[in-house]
C-alpha cells in the first residue's frame, strides 16, 4: 500500500523551541490525521482535518490540511518534556463499495525534547 | 469510557503454534482493522472488516486469519504459516463516516517468538 513521505525522521530540541513535521503524498486525500505514539503503546488521536485550508488547533498543537490536499503539517509550540515520542500522520481516502475506507500512514517522527 | 481494548498485552509464540490476538471496541463503528509496527517502519495493514461476516485481506495477509462475527470484536490469529511474527500489533476502528473520517487505535499486544 501507498506509504506518506514525513519528514524529518527525528529532531532533537531543546525544551521551549517550536517544532514543525509535514507530511506529503501523491494522491489526494479527503482527510488528515496526526497521531502521537510513546513506546509500547497504540497511536493517541491528536487532530483530524477534514477540509483543505483547514487550519486546526488542539492546545499548543497547529495542523493545517494542505490546499492540495496532498500535504498536512504539524506544529508543536514551546515544546516541554512531555512530547517527547513519535509523531506519525495518515491520510484517508474514500474507498469503493468493495474496498471501504483506505488509511495511508508516514513513517513517523521521533521527537526528543531536551531539558 | 468509549474505547478500544486489546489483550494481552505481551503474548509468547511457541514454533509452530497458533496464537490469538483479541480486539474488542465499545465505539459502535463499523469498520475494523489490524495493523502490524515493526521497528522503523510504518504501519502496514493485515486485514480490514468494513460490517459483520466480512473482512479483506490488506498488504500482509499471509499467514494470519481473522473472523468478525460480532461488530465490536475483531480477533486476530497469527499462524505458524507466518514465519516472522515477532512484531507490535494494533488494533483499530473507524465509523464508516464517509468523507470525514477517523481512525483510533488499540493499545496494541506485543508477540513474541520464543
Amino acid at each position: 500500500g501507498q506509504q506518506l513521505n514525513q519528514s524529518p525522521q527525528s529532531m532533537f530540541i531543546q525544551e521551549g523551541e517550536d517544532v514543525s513535521m509535514n507530511c506529503t503524498s501523491s494522491s489526494i486525500f479527503n482527510t488528515w490525521l496526526w497521531y502521537k505514539q510513546d513506546p509500547g503503546e497504540g497511536p493517541v488521536l491528536l487532530i483530524a482535518l477534514y477540509k483543505a485550508g483547514e487550519l486546526t488547533s488542539n492546545g499548543r498543537l497547529t495542523a493545517q490540511f494542505g490546499i492540495t490536499r496532498k500535504d498536512s503539517f504539524l506544529n508543536i509550540s514551546a515544546s516541554i518534556p512531555s512530547d517527547v515520542g513519535i509523531y506519525f500522520c495518515a491520510g484517508h481516502q474514500l474507498g469503493g463499495p468493495d474496498t471501504g475506507n483506505q488509511f495511508y500512514f508516514g513513517t513517523g517522527t521521533s521527537l526528543t525534547v531536551i531539558p | 469510557d468509549g474505547g478500544i481494548t486489546q489483550s494481552p498485552k505481551y503474548l509468547f509464540r511457541k514454533e509452530g503454534q497458533n496464537v490469538t490476538l483479541s480486539c474488542e471496541q465499545n465505539l459502535n463503528h463499523d469498520a475494523m482493522y489490524w495493523y502490524r509496527q515493526d521497528p522503523g517502519q510504518g504501519l502496514r495493514l493485515i486485514y480490514y472488516s468494513q460490517i459483520v461476516n466480512d473482512f479483506q485481506k490488506g498488504d500482509i495477509a499471509e499467514g494470519y486469519s481473522v473472523s468478525r462475527e460480532k461488530k465490536e470484536s475483531f480477533p486476530l490469529t497469527v499462524t505458524s504459516a507466518q514465519k516472522n511474527p515477532t512484531a507490535f500489533y494494533l488494533c483499530a476502528s473507524s465509523a464508516q463516516a464517509g468523507v470525514m473520517e477517523t481512525q483510533y487505535f488499540g493499545p496494541g499486544t506485543r508477540l513474541l517468538v520464543l
